[in-house]
């Protein structure tokens, strides 16, 4: 079946450090990824995607690119903010064998202290 | 309304009680998931719903929970006789077309606590 692995946490950074959340998975297709992003007190919500390999996903000066060699979507920013401290969540979605729910790994917190 | 609603916010019961939690979609999302997410774990997928079917059931827990949609709209998470495990916070998301790689929009959750 389809599976997600992200990196541990806690994941502890100073402000303006370089972060990187990695992220593999395992699928019998061709899946889209996802990081969705869960800030405190919020709800989940889309932080970037990419549906096809070699895409590269961005947003909020987040990055991600689609990897099918090594089937990993891992997260980068290069100076992270206080207001970046959320939990991370890589995810799939796998629709060309019937299987379109969302896989989720199991999510990393980050805390970026100023 | 213009994003995933559920409802209750907050629901304490106690065990061995049946509890209901309902989600509306946003409104011409045919996709629409059930995930679990207890205290310090990831999310849990319980159910996902195609229009008005249920493709795969496979995460329900046990047979005490259940789900239905209809009008390919509102759902209901139905726990029957619920134990203290099944506190956590219940998510519903909605999706135009999850294959294609569409956003899911999630909702804010029910956390429920069974005492």
């Amino acid at each position: 079946g389809n599976s997600v692995t992200q990196m541990e946490g806690p994941v502890t950074l100073s402000e303006e450090a370089f972060l990187t959340i990695n992220c593999t998975y395992t699928a019998t297709g061709y899946p889209s990824l996802f990081w969705y992003v869960q800030y405190p007190g919020e709800g989940l919500q889309l932080l970037l995607k990419a549906t096809k390999a070699d895409d590269k996903g961005s947003n909020k000066g987040f990055e991600a690119t689609y990897r099918k060699e090594t089937t990993s979507f891992h997260l980068e920013k290069g100076s992270v903010q206080v207001s970046d401290s959320a939990v991370y969540f890589c995810a799939l979605s796998d629709p060309n064998f019937g299987n379109e729910k969302l896989t989720f790994g199991t999510g990393t917190r980050l805390t970026i202290i100023p | 309304g213009a994003g995933v609603s559920q409802s209750p916010s907050n629901k304490v019961t106690e065990k061995g009680k049946d509890v209901e939690l309902r989600c509306d979609p946003i409104s011409g999302h045919t996709a629409l998931y059930w995930y679990r997410q207890s205290l310090g774990q990831g999310l849990e997928f319980l159910i996902y719903f195609q229009g008005n079917s249920a493709p795969d059931k496979s995460g329900l827990p046990s047979d005490r929970f259940s789900a239905e949609r209809t009008g390919g709209s509102v759902s209901t998470l139905t726990i029957q006789r619920t134990q203290q495990e099944d506190s956590a916070v219940y998510l519903c998301a909605s999706s135009l077309a999850p294959g294609r790689g569409a956003e899911a929009f999630f909702g804010q959750g029910t956390r429920l606590t069974v005492v």
